[in-house]
């Protein structure tokens, strides 16, 4: 099972864009990347998810590497509302038995 | 709306007491998961279940259970055998059918007092 590498912590000013790195250089040719943030007491809210090409939401892009070892996710104008921990998982997107790990994540602060 | 709901939000519980956390959906998801999450910590598993009368253990099943007797619900059960139960636990689904991921709950704060 792929595994992903965060950094622990990263901040970023408000109306600014925040970049999230993850590592994720095992990862399989069926394996999807996926993006999930919580905020403080709450469950995980799902942003995004890609396999290869980069995708935009309403929430964010994603930006695979063309190897596929390693993604950002990009908040194009980050607000006081996006202070949350970001978690990055891999996992084959249809069926099969796979639980995915969620980590730590990336504790993002935005700062006004 | 369609959606996966815990209750109740905050739970208090005295030592040696079992106590029975709620998780239902209405999405017509397949698998369901428990999740614990201690301070600073990422998600632990707990139990999951894929289909209906069936589940499996996770990494931290040890004092806790569960059943799976209908498709919406799937309800988690900490016994007097969990010896730190104090955690905020998280209930996910997911369509076994479909790439998009998991959808969780908001999630029960369990205090032991």
């Amino acid at each position: 099972d792929a595994k992903t590498t965060q950094p622990t912590s990263m901040d970023c000013a408000e109306g600014r864009a925040a970049n999230l790195p993850c590592n994720h250089s095992t990862i399989s040719g069926n394996e999807y990347v996926y993006w999930y943030r919580q905020i403080h007491s709450q469950g995980p809210q799902y942003i995004i998810h890609g396999l290869k090409n980069n995708e935009t939401n309403e929430m964010a892009s994603l930006i695979i590497t063309e190897d596929r070892k390693s993604s950002t996710l990009i908040l194009p104008h980050a607000t006081l509302r996006d202070t949350a921990v970001y978690y990055c998982i891999v996992r084959v997107g249809v069926g099969g038995s796979y639980i995915p790990t969620f980590g730590r994540g990336t504790s993002l602060i935005v700062h006004p | 709306d369609g959606g996966i709901t815990q209750s109740p939000k905050y739970l208090f519980r005295k030592e040696g007491q079992n106590v029975t956390l709620s998780c239902e959906q209405n999405l017509n998801h397949d698998a369901m998961y428990w999740y614990r999450q201690d301070p600073g910590q990422g998600l632990r598993l707990i139990y999951y279940s894929q289909i209906v009368n069936d589940f499996q253990k996770g990494d931290i099943a040890e004092g806790y259970s569960v059943s799976r007797e209908k498709k919406e619900s799937f309800p988690l059960t900490v016994t007097s055998a969990q010896k730190n139960p104090t955690a905020f636990y998280l209930c996910a689904s997911r369509n076994r059918t479909a790439s998009y991921g998991y959808t969780f709950g908001s999630g029960t704060r369990l205090t032991v007092v």
